[in-house]
């Protein structure tokens, strides 16, 4: 069974550009969510889609913004790109999204803003 | 706000040493506690998770305690490899295991 893919794997933009990164989930897998990982804030949560439905959503600014396609493929967008931007973008799906469903992660897209 | 303090930043461990890693949270409404490891150029994959419910997981050479009346867990790998150098995740969440609140991150280093 394959993972989770995240496309692109690395991602070069300059400030103020948009980006819109992709994430196909494991087959069967209905819920999607995204962190986003940095060196200083580590780990932190950005959204979760669950058949189509944002369900929760971590404290980012509005830039931010995501969707899920209804094969459960996710996009998440981040408009006028800052510096601060710069980060892994970490994709995971779960199989229902409640019940301490195992996460699966993807192996991120490397976005940098110059 | 919801946090959970992770430490140490890193150890050096010796092979078939024991590794321990130690989280702490704040927020009693965390019901779900699940450790991560995570690889250069991977995402972090799940290695181990307990509910409140017990006080102690094992899994292999690796097993969580958990001390609800502190708020405290820690991850504790018995007779460490190599193959376990890598970096570890605690995380906490309150029932959906979507929305996890993650530590800093221990990097743990095993030597020969």
């Amino acid at each position: 069974k394959a993972g989770v893919t995240q496309t692109p794997r690395y991602l070069i933009k300059t400030r103020g550009q948009q980006v819109t990164l992709s994430c196909s989930p494991i087959s069967g897998h209905r819920s999607v969510s995204w962190y986003q990982q940095t060196p200083g804030q580590g780990l932190q949560f950005l959204f979760e889609y669950f058949s189509e439905t944002q369900r929760n959503k971590g404290n980012f600014p509005g830039r931010f913004s995501g969707r899920q396609f209804s094969n459960s493929r996710s996009e998440m967008n981040v408009s006028t790109l800052e510096l601060g931007d710069s980060a892994l973008y970490l994709c995971a799906s779960t199989l229902e999204g409640t019940g301490f469903g195992k996460l699966f992660f993807g192996s991120g897209t490397q976005l940098s803003v110059l | 706000q919801q946090q959970v303090k992770q430490s140490p930043q890193s150890l050096i461990v010796q092979k078939g040493g024991i590794s321990i890693i130690n989280c702490a949270y704040e927020n009693t409404a965390f019901d779900y506690f699940p450790w991560y490891q995570q690889f250069p150029g991977k995402g972090p994959a799940l290695l181990i998770a307990i509910r409140p419910d017990v006080s102690e997981k094992k899994e292999g050479r690796f097993t969580i305690s958990f001390n609800k009346s502190a708020k405290q867990f820690s991850l504790h790998i018995m007779d460490s490899q190599p193959g376990d150098s890598a970096t570890y995740f605690c995380a906490a969440d309150t029932g959906t295991a979507s929305k996890l609140t993650f530590g800093t991150g221990t990097r743990l280093q095993v030597t020969l």
